[in-house]
């Protein structure tokens, strides 16, 4: 079974400065999507970026960033020059007809 | 376009008695999948449907069922309540053209469910 591991419960960020927030997955597959959605004080998910298995180019919306590393099963978040709008739970998710989370990851932003 | 809209948006509900959950899609989405949300357990997928068929299921006991509506909309529905079931439930939507969880999928800001 494909599981989804975020290895960071909390983590904080001063504003304006940068964060990584870490994920790896597990899965035999070749084919697959990869997702983090952020989830604010308010519980709707929201869509932050996407990254398709078969794209060796890493995505980028703005000021969010992916680093994807196939052969390591790993699909880290950067989030440049953080707002105090960013503070929120980022959730992992991998998919291929099998919609899996990780724990989520609690981001702190600092004034 | 409008966005997810999931009804109602708090429920209380008792030990044994039964719930029924609302989603409406956004326009022109014909997939709709379901998610339960608790502390314990995170994120879990309940199951999924696409032109009025469920194309996809969690991992779930049989006390949970849905049904899609011809116009998208779909509804969840959850017999014989257990304090278990208290959770955030989140519908979410896609287009429907590619497989199961090909497309970006769209959260409605889900349903919380409290069960005494």
């Amino acid at each position: 079974a494909q599981t989804v591991t975020q290895s960071q419960p909390e983590m904080s960020v001063q504003e304006a400065e940068t964060v990584t927030l870490s994920c790896t997955y597990d899965t035999s597959e070749s084919d697959y999507y990869l997702f983090w959605y952020k989830q604010p004080p308010s519980r709707q998910m929201i869509l932050v970026i996407r990254q398709e298995a078969y794209k060796q180019q890493n995505a980028t919306e703005n000021r969010f960033s992916v680093n994807f590393q196939k052969a390591a099963k790993s699909f880290s978040l950067k989030i440049s020059d953080s707002q105090l709008g960013d503070a929120a739970m980022y959730f992992c998710a991998y998919n291929n007809n099998d919609m899996r989370f990780g724990a989520g990851t609690r981001l702190t932003v600092k004034p | 376009k409008a966005g997810v809209t999931q009804t109602p948006r708090y429920l209380i509900k008792t030990r044994g008695q039964q719930v029924t959950l609302s989603c409406s899609p956004i326009s022109g989405h014909r997939s709709v999948s379901w998610y339960q949300q608790t502390p314990g357990q995170g994120l879990q997928f309940l199951f999924e449907y696409f032109s009025e068929t469920q194309r996809n299921k969690g991992n779930f006991p049989g006390r949970f069922s849905g049904r899609q509506f011809s116009n998208s909309r779909s509804e969840m529905n959850v017999s014989t309540l257990e304090l278990g079931d208290s959770a955030l439930y989140l519908c979410a939507s896609s287009l429907g053209r590619g497989g199961t969880f090909q497309e970006t999928q769209y959260f409605g800001p889900g349903t919380r469910l409290l069960v005494l």
